[in-house]
């Protein structure tokens, strides 16, 4: 089955300077991968996604990045902010068959003022 | 909009006994799934439902764990003669069903078995 990698398990990045977090997955089937924010004692919210028709999407200060050859896709937070501290997942799906997410093992942010 | 509601937000029970942790999802949401979140696991999915019907429930523990969704407002997942290592965040999230659609979480049951 699927199996989402999530490269970092931490990051420290200061105030104001961009952030990545690296995803890799190993179906080449999947075609649907979300990025989810988990703040301290709080449950997952949705933040971007990507589908495979597509190689880059930007919402204000985030941009995923896809790259299907490599079977890679990435989360860059641009201008970081103190409140973007939190655990951030990606996650994949495929659009046929069982379509359930399959996450990676999160990354951990701190923004430093 | 309330969100998906679970209930109860904590639990604690004693080994071997048995604990029923229920989701109400989205108004709407036609697909209802369900994972566990522990910090040496991360999040592993159990079992999902699309219109009340199961359909996939690979991830589910074979012998003790069940899930059911009788009617479109509330699902619930039910362990048996729970152990210790049964302890984690239990998250339920619905959506709208189709493929590429995104979750909304809930809360999320912590579980503790002692």
């Amino acid at each position: 089955g699927e199996k989402v990698e999530q490269h970092e398990s931490t990051l420290s990045v200061r105030e104001g300077d961009s952030a990545v977090i690296n995803c890799t997955y190993t179906d080449t089937a999947s075609s649907y991968f979300p990025w989810y924010k988990q703040e301290a004692g709080k449950s997952l919210h949705f933040v971007i996604d990507i589908r495979s028709n597509v190689d880059r999407k930007q919402s204000q200060r985030l941009i995923v990045l896809l790259d299907k050859k490599a079977k890679r896709f990435s989360l860059h937070i641009t201008a970081t902010q103190p409140e973007d501290s939190a655990i951030y997942f990606c996650a994949a799906s495929m659009t046929s068959g069982s379509w359930q997410l399959i996450f990676g093992s999160g990354t951990q942010l701190t923004v430093m003022p | 909009n309330a969100g998906v509601i679970q209930t109860p937000r904590h639990k604690v029970t004693g080994k071997g006994q048995e604990a029923t942790l229920w989701c109400e999802p989205i108004s709407g949401h036609s697909a209802v799934f369900w994972y566990r979140q522990t910090i040496v696991q991360g999040l592993e999915f159990l079992t999902y439902f699309r219109n009340q019907a199961p359909i996939d429930d690979s991830g589910m523990p074979k012998e003790r764990f069940s899930a059911q969704m009788p009617n479109q407002s509330h699902s619930t997942l039910k362990i048996q003669s729970t152990q210790p290592q049964d302890s984690a965040v239990y998250l339920c999230a619905s959506s709208l069903g189709q493929p590429n659609s995104d979750y909304t979480f809930g809360s999320g049951t912590r579980l503790l078995v002692i």
